[in-house]
């Protein structure tokens, strides 16, 4: 099995532009994560979707972030526009109910100038 | 609100010492997580703690979880540089929810 699969690894972005930010999570995990890491306030939950459906969207920060997921072994994470202090390390995870555990990608390093 | 709280944040230690990192949590839980994080990579999973009383080994760290006392210990025998690293423990209330990280304990393992 391959993973986790993010991409891209790195963006570098001015402010005001729209970022894509993409997720393929591991096949037969029902349950998918996009997760924010920063510096000051460490590893915070965006959104999780169980079966495609958004559960929880409590952690998108506002409006500007929007999440999808419009089948199983796909979801993105969306910034628009961008902004300086979005710049973070953002993770997608996937589980499985029937297992114990979170699988997480390799992250993209989101720089926003 | 479920929190989860780690200590020490930063721990600095000599090769072949032992230490233990501590993790609180703030509800009930049966299961918790603990991953290792290295500088500019992912989140890699170390232990996952089913039950009360749980304990789980693998080389030099051993993980166990008090779901009574909300605690769960990593304990590190005769450290080596190579677990330099940050080490987070994470919670969830079922499985395929939301998982709640603490703050992370930063390890440094000195010659």
């Amino acid at each position: 099995d391959a993973g986790v699969i993010q991409s891209p690894r790195h963006e570098v972005t001015e402010m005001g532009q729209e970022v894509t930010l993409r997720c393929k999570p591991i096949s037969g995990h029902n349950s998918l994560f996009w997760y924010r890491q920063t510096m000051m306030r460490g590893l915070e939950l965006l959104i999780y979707f169980n079966n495609n459906v958004p559960i929880d969207d409590s952690g998108m920060p506002e409006d500007r972030f929007s999440a999808k997921m419009p089948n199983a072994s796909f979801s993105t994470l969306k910034i628009q526009p961008s902004e300086p202090r979005d710049s973070a390390v953002y993770f997608c995870a996937s589980s499985a109910r029937r297992l114990y555990g979170y699988t997480f990608g390799s992250g993209t390093r989101l720089t926003v100038v | 609100e479920l929190k989860v709280e780690q200590n020490p944040l930063f721990l600095s230690m000599q090769e072949g010492k032992n230490y233990t990192i501590y993790c609180n949590y703030s509800t009930t839980s049966d299961r918790l997580y603990w991953y290792r994080q290295d500088p500019g990579k992912s989140l890699e999973s170390l232990f996952v703690l089913l039950s009360n009383g749980a304990v789980k080994q693998e080389g030099r760290l051993m993980a166990s979880l008090d779901t009574k006392a909300r605690l769960s210990t990593l304990h590190i025998t005769a450290a080596v540089h190579d677990l330099s690293a940050t080490y987070f423990c994470a919670v969830d209330r079922t499985s395929g929810s939301r998982l709640t990280f603490g703050e992370g304990t930063q390890l440094t393992v000195n010659p």
